[in-house]
């Protein structure tokens, strides 16, 4: 069975400054997807980055990176120029390739202040 | 692209009543849909999954006879909550899955949810 922990369950940031997101996830998997959901107040879950294991490039998104670390199971996500609109719960996600089910972590929730 | 709606987006309803919650992808074929219920503050949990044209496959400890699920059609599966009680209150949420999608990656796109009150 795959776990993810998030072991921030709050984090605040200035707007227009740099925040890191934190991820690790357990696996045997070799080929597998992650991805980071934000859930804003509204609770619409929305797909902020995906990554797929076997590519050793980590993805972007405008502001929006990820540093996966296969070897140390870690993928973290950082905003960049942070914006108000970015306050969230954020979720790490882990789907191994050829399954369909989401394990999700257990969240941060991030506040961007004026 | 990706979009799922979800209908309706909150409902009330008495204990003993059962509520039906539409979950559509509006601009996809969903071969796949979930069902997942979250509480305030903490993370989904995935309730069942469940293939068109096939039985859903529920999670250990959730109820399959409380929690009825159709799937009919490739853009359209349904969540029946069954003689609700308060317990039953939370936010539930759909989502839908296409392989085709986004470059084979196998993404869920999720709706809006449901918030659901049993009084």
């Amino acid at each position: 069975a795959q776990t993810v922990t998030q072991s921030q369950p709050e984090m605040s940031v200035q707007e227009a400054e740099t925040v890191t997101l934190s991820c690790t996830y357990d696996t045997s998997e070799s080929n597998y997807y992650l991805f980071w959901y934000k859930q804003p107040p509204s609770r619409q879950m929305i797909l902020v980055i995906r990554q797929e294991a076997y590519k050793q490039q980590n993805a972007t998104e405008n502001r929006f990176s990820v540093n996966f670390q296969k070897a140390a199971k870690s993928f973290s996500l950082k905003i960049s120029d942070s914006q108000l609109g970015d306050t969230a719960m954020y979720f790490c996600a882990f789907m191994k390739q050829g399954g369909s089910r989401l394990t999700f972590g257990e969240g941060t929730q991030l506040t961007v202040n004026p | 692209g990706a979009v799922v709606s979800q209908h309706p987006s909150r409902v009330i309803c008495k204990s003993g009543t059962s509520v039906k919650i539409e979950c559509r992808s509006l601009d996809f074929q969903a071969t796949t849909m979930f069902w997942y219920r979250q509480f305030p503050k903490q993370s989904l949990m995935l309730m069942a999954t469940s293939n068109e044209g096939s039985k859903a496959t529920y999670e250990q400890g959730v109820e399959k006879d409380k929690f009825l699920i159709n799937h009919a059609s490739l853009t359209l599966s349904t969540l029946t909550v069954t003689s609700a009680h308060p317990e039953d209150s939370s936010f539930y949420i759909c989502s839908a899955r296409d392989p085709q999608l986004a470059g084979g990656t196998d993404t869920q796109y999720f709706g809006p949810g449901t918030r659901l009150t049993v009084l």
